[in-house]
């Protein structure tokens, strides 16, 4: 399995404060994803990681930002959380290479109170 | 618009027998697509992929079907166990992407004993 840690794991947050959760792969993988999973959506990508510093906007990227100042670390960033933010939040990287998987981390569970 | 489809959100199972889960999509430039299984409060685990040059890949119990003209895929596992209860998630790659994965809302599988 690939080493991918998210923190923290769990977090409450009131409306309308910064939220950055961190995403940390010990891998060397190229790729870096976001996504976040709410009942009915499946899986929903957020913004993602081609490179340290190519970062691309998801299906879902309205009031999320990114960086990745690093290969290893992939940080999200709500600016300004809200209650429909309020969501299980998954990173996954992925190496270079046609026909390969994603790993993902445990999830980060985040409410917005 | 969902691009990968699941349109059964449970299926229940006697163990021993086949569970077979199915998933439909409509983007024409998908070209591998994967099964993943998650456990409650764990990250989505890799299951199985198949290419669309290929219309079956076995790995074990698992088998995966693609019938690219009815743009349908399918994930056999047989004998079904108690211990592959879990969502199922489809999920699809297009070529020429960041390798990003566009999922499916998820099956919840239950082998009851």
């Amino acid at each position: 399995d690939a080493g991918i840690t998210q923190s923290p794991r769990h977090k409450v947050t009131e409306t309308g404060t910064p939220v950055t959760l961190r995403c940390h792969q010990t891998e060397n993988h190229r790729y870096m994803y976001w996504y976040r999973q709410d009942p009915g959506h499946g899986l929903r990508l957020i913004h993602y990681s081609y490179g340290v510093k190519d970062t691309d906007k998801g299906e879902v990227s309205d009031g999320y930002s990114v960086s990745r100042s690093k290969t290893e670390d992939f940080l999200l960033t709500l600016e300004s959380a809200t209650s429909s933010q309020t969501s299980v939040y998954f990173c996954a990287t992925g190496r270079a290479g046609m026909n390969t998987e994603a790993f993902f981390g445990q999830g980060t569970r985040l409410t917005v109170v | 618009d969902q691009q990968v489809k699941q349109n059964s959100p449970s299926l229940s199972v006697q163990e021993g027998r086949i569970s077979i889960l199915n998933c439909d999509y409509t983007n024409s430039m998908f070209d591998y697509f994967l099964w993943y299984k998650k456990y409650p409060a764990e990250g989505p685990t890799f299951l199985i992929s198949i290419s669309s040059i290929k219309d079956k890949n076995e790995d074990g119990r698992f088998t995966v079907f693609l019938n690219k003209s009815a743009k349908h895929l399918s994930l056999h596992i047989v004998p079904s166990q108690p211990g592959d209860s879990a969502v199922y998630f489809c999920a699809a790659r297009a070529s020429g992407s960041a390798r990003q994965l566009t999922f499916g809302s998820g099956t919840q599988l239950t082998v009851l004993p």
